[in-house]
């Protein structure tokens, strides 16, 4: 079954470090989401990313990070320097199209867990 | 008031039970409903998906949608210790889902 593969699995750095998480969603999917987990907290959305754009972003996702699809595979999430509140799990997600009634039904990788110290 | 709700738990249960989750939501305006599956430190895993008011169900799991009342559920029948996760609700209309804070379940043997 095809999956949506990050890596790396878990990455410690220090404050105010540069950070890249990288995802590898399924081949024929359109439209790709990062979101985060605070250990112990909700899943909360970060970003959507569609054709090479931004779709949408949460307040979260501020000037510290950034998206890009470098390549036809990959889909990276930049922090550019870490804070501690930025520790957390990372999950990109991936569907092939909105569907019916845009319908977000997201395939989620097994996630990147961020430490920062 | 907080979009969605979720009873955090942790809800026991012993094997072969009847398990109720539910989520309560404040936006008319979400269209599809969701309930994903979560072991620890690993991603959610979609369950279930509707987009209407009613049941679906699929296996042992049955969704349940009431618009009226903003308020989703999803049962598990014939409850199994592979079971014990975190479920979580989650709930959209445009291009990004929000979700429940989880319930934990623990199927006992």
């Amino acid at each position: 079954e095809p999956e949506v593969t990050q890596t790396p699995s878990h990455q410690v750095t220090q404050m105010g470090q540069e950070v890249i998480l990288r995802c590898v969603p399924i081949s024929n999917h359109l439209y790709f989401y990062w979101y985060r987990q605070i250990l112990g907290q909700k899943v909360e959305f970060l970003v959507s990313f569609y054709n090479n754009e931004i779709s949408e972003k949460s307040e979260i996702f501020d000037d510290q990070f950034s998206v890009e699809r470098p390549d036809g595979s990959n889909f990276t999430l930049k922090i550019r320097s870490t804070k501690l509140e930025d520790s957390a799990m990372y999950f990109c997600a991936s569907i092939p199209n909105r569907g019916l009634g845009g319908a977000n039904v997201l395939t989620f990788g097994a996630g990147s867990r961020l430490t920062v110290l | 008031q907080k979009e969605v709700e979720q009873d955090p738990g942790p809800l026991s249960v012993p094997e072969g039970a009847i398990v109720s989750l539910n989520c309560t939501y404040s936006n008319s305006a979400f269209q599809y409903f969701m309930w994903y599956r979560q072991y620890s430190r690993k991603g959610p895993e979609l369950l279930m998906y509707t987009y209407s008011s009613g049941n679906k169900e699929d296996g042992r799991f049955t969704a349940q949608v009431d618009k009226s009342s903003k308020y989703i559920s999803l049962f598990i029948r014939d409850s199994q210790p592979s079971d014990s996760a975190t479920y979580l609700c989650a709930m959209g209309s445009s291009y990004k889902l929000i979700f429940g804070s989880g319930t934990r379940l623990l199927v006992r043997p």
